[in-house]
């Protein structure tokens, strides 16, 4: 699994677009970046992944730089319920997940 | 969506006893994992199992088993339960196209008293 890197800690003020970076340079070409959060006491939550294209769903846009070594998650008008341990990790399917310590992202209000 | 419902959010047990956590899922995956989370550890893989009746073992199986008697449901057993197994577990599953990504359960905190 592909070692990935994120800063502790965040903040946000709600509403504003929350951009979380990875760097994942020894990421292999077959394997997807994955995002997940976890809310205290909860388990973690899939937002979204991608393999080289930028990606984007209902809760998240995924910008994947072109030589892969580095992604940016991008939470378009964040809130308060956003506030969460971000893992960024790099794997492929069916493969353990390996979570690092994650960015503790806290929403302002 | 996909839905995968661990039995308990909460539970405590006591030393020496037997203790199933069990996961389903709907999505009809072939593959399903038990993990367990630490403070500190991040998240360590105890079994997984690509189809029914499979399973292999994954870093940390000392001291648990696992049962897939059907495609839904993946149960995980703690033989004789200890206090170093008071942990949060988390159960996960994924269809078999490497393109997916693994869905979890809300987890299971169980303390060993």
């Amino acid at each position: 699994d592909a070692k990935t890197t994120q800063p502790p800690s965040m903040d946000c003020a709600e509403g504003r677009a929350a951009n979380l970076p990875c760097n994942h340079s020894t990421i292999s070409g077959n394997e997807y970046v994955y995002w997940y959060r976890q809310i205290h006491s909860q388990g973690p939550q899939y937002i979204i992944h991608g393999l080289k294209n930028n990606e984007t769903n209902e809760m998240a846009s995924l910008i994947i730089t072109e030589d892969r070594k580095s992604s940016t998650l991008i939470l378009p008008h964040a809130t308060l319920r956003d506030t969460a341990v971000y893992y960024c990790i790099g794997g492929r399917g069916a493969q353990k997940l390996v979570f690092g310590q994650g960015t503790r992202l806290t929403i302002n209000p | 969506d996909v839905k995968v419902t661990q039995s308990s959010r909460y539970l405590v047990k006591r030393t020496g006893e037997k203790v199933f956590l069990e996961c389903v899922q709907d999505m009809d995956h072939e593959n399903m994992f038990w993990y367990r989370q630490d403070p500190g550890l991040g998240l360590r893989l105890i079994y997984f199992s690509y189809d029914v009746k499979m399973k292999e073992k994954g870093d940390i199986p000392e001291g648990y088993s696992v049962s897939r008697e059907k495609k839904e449901r993946f149960s995980l057993i703690l033989e004789s339960a200890s206090t170093n197994q008071t942990s949060m577990y988390l159960c996960a599953s994924i269809s078999g196209q490497a393109y997916e990504a693994q869905h979890f359960g809300d987890g299971t905190r169980l303390s060993i008293l």
